[in-house]
């Protein structure tokens, strides 16, 4: 069974530019949940998407934003990017969302650097 | 202020040491997680815990649960080069809410 694929694996951009990430999570998985991850701050909950619809959502800025297809991929997408979203941004993939025993399998990442 | 606190925050051993890492929290959680994050690669799910004592055990890595549901501890014992890693908790506070992932552990195991 194929992990969770994240695209593109590396990209530079620029402030002021947007940038749309991928994440094409375990067949079968309907959750996809995406998360900011830096030194400073470690992981940080960006949203949640269950059956195209968002869930759950962090403490972000409206420049950051998702949504869900109907086979379940999901895309984020970041707005006016600022020096300090340059990170590395990881989706992760789940059967449902909010069990107690909800198993969150997580792709290699997108390493977004903003200069 | 983090959800979850971890300690400690760096650690280097030296291969087949014991060690103890520790996840804090002044909430009560209905589960909490704990992943290995290796260079380069997303996080790797090692255990779930969901009921307030419990202890479970994974070869070596013995991982155990408080009894408040507040706290969690992970115990690696006669650790290898191959357990280095940042080692992360996630705890969820109620059923249909996000994780919230601590700030981790970094070990390093020197052969």
């Amino acid at each position: 069974k194929a992990g969770v694929t994240q695209t593109p694996r590396y990209l530079i951009k620029t402030r002021g530019q947007q940038v749309t990430l991928s994440c094409s999570p375990i067949s079968g998985h309907r959750s996809v949940s995406w998360y900011q991850q830096t030194p400073g701050q470690g992981l940080q909950f960006l949203f949640e998407y269950f059956s195209e619809t968002q869930r759950n959502k962090g403490n972000f800025p409206g420049r950051f934003s998702g949504r869900q297809f109907s086979n379940s991929r999901s895309e984020m997408n970041v707005s006016t990017l600022e020096l300090g979203d340059s990170a590395l941004y990881l989706c992760a993939s789940s059967l449902a969302v909010g069990g107690t025993n909800e198993k969150l399998f997580f792709g290699s990442g997108t390493q977004l650097s903003v200069l | 202020t983090q959800l979850l606190e971890q300690s400690p925050q760096f650690l280097s051993i030296q291969e087949g040491e014991n060690l103890t890492v520790y996840c804090n929290s002044s909430s009560v959680f209905s589960s909490l997680q704990w992943y290995r994050q290796e260079p380069g690669e997303g996080p790797v799910l090692l255990v779930t815990v969901v009921t307030g004592g419990e202890v479970k055990k994974l070869k070596r890595l013995t991982f155990q649960f408080g009894d408040a549901r507040k706290d969690s501890s992970l115990h690696i014992t006669a650790a290898q080069p191959g357990d280095t890693g940042l080692y992360l908790c996630a705890g969820a506070r109620n059923y249909g809410q996000n994780f919230v992932f601590g700030p981790g552990t970094r070990l390093s195991v020197l052969p």
